[in-house]
């Protein structure tokens, strides 16, 4: 099956400092990847995605990068904010998951004031 | 604009007892999921439904049943529930573009089996 897994389940750091978060998958296959954020006592809720034929793309103070050469994907968050305190969530889908997501662990972020 | 709803927020059964969680999505989505969340396993599928009248296996649906009641409406079914079904339990709507799709899910349902 799939796996998507992240290098750190926490990660702590000060605010107005950058936090680069990680996620490595398995899937050679998998072709659009998303991050999702998860707020205590609530559902995921959407980030930023990327698809395979891209190595980068930007948000509002969030950058994805796709490295298909060793499966990594990370989420960089700049100047964090007390408000980015939350899980981060990583999930591929690809042409052989039909509709299904997978998600990785999450790491816990934690803003320091 | 609500979203995705999700009933209850809590729920405690006894080990062997039914119970059926809804949810509801006001965004005209098609597809709509059922996801549980356990720690340091991350959001696993357990059924989905591609659109009105259908519904599939994710990757854990045993000891489920879900119905696709209508467009808005699916809803997640525990027949005998058991101490393993204690999870956080998410419905889910995905918007779906030409090259994107995007999950929106609801607040979830804590559930504990004793």
């Amino acid at each position: 099956g799939e796996s998507v897994g992240l290098h750190l389940p926490t990660l702590s750091v000060q605010e107005g400092d950058n936090s680069i978060i990680n996620c490595a998958y398995s899937n050679s296959a998998s072709d659009y990847f998303i991050w999702y954020k998860q707020e205590s006592g609530k559902g995921p809720q959407f980030i930023i995605d990327i698809r395979s034929n891209m190595d980068k793309r930007q948000g509002q103070r969030v950058t994805v990068l796709l490295n298909k050469t060793v499966k990594h994907l990370s989420l960089q968050i700049a100047a964090t904010q007390p408000g980015d305190s939350a899980v981060y969530f990583c999930a591929e889908n690809g042409p052989n998951t039909g509709n299904q997501f997978y998600f990785g662990t999450g790491t816990s972020l934690t803003v320091i004031p | 604009n609500a979203g995705v709803t999700q009933t209850p927020k809590f729920q405690v059964l006894k080990t062997g007892q039914s119970m059926t969680l809804q949810c509801a999505q006001d965004m005209n989505h098609n597809s709509m999921y059922w996801y549980r969340q356990d720690p340091g396993m991350g959001l696993r599928l357990i059924y989905y439904s591609a659109s009105e009248g259908t519904t599939d296996k994710g990757e854990v649906p045993n000891g489920y049943n879900v119905s696709r009641l209508n467009k808005r409406e699916f809803s997640l079914r525990l027949e005998s529930a058991a101490p393993s079904q204690t999870s956080v339990y998410f419905c889910a709507s995905s918007e779906e573009g030409a090259d994107y799709e995007k999950l929106f899910f609801g607040s979830g349902t804590q559930l504990s089996v004793l």
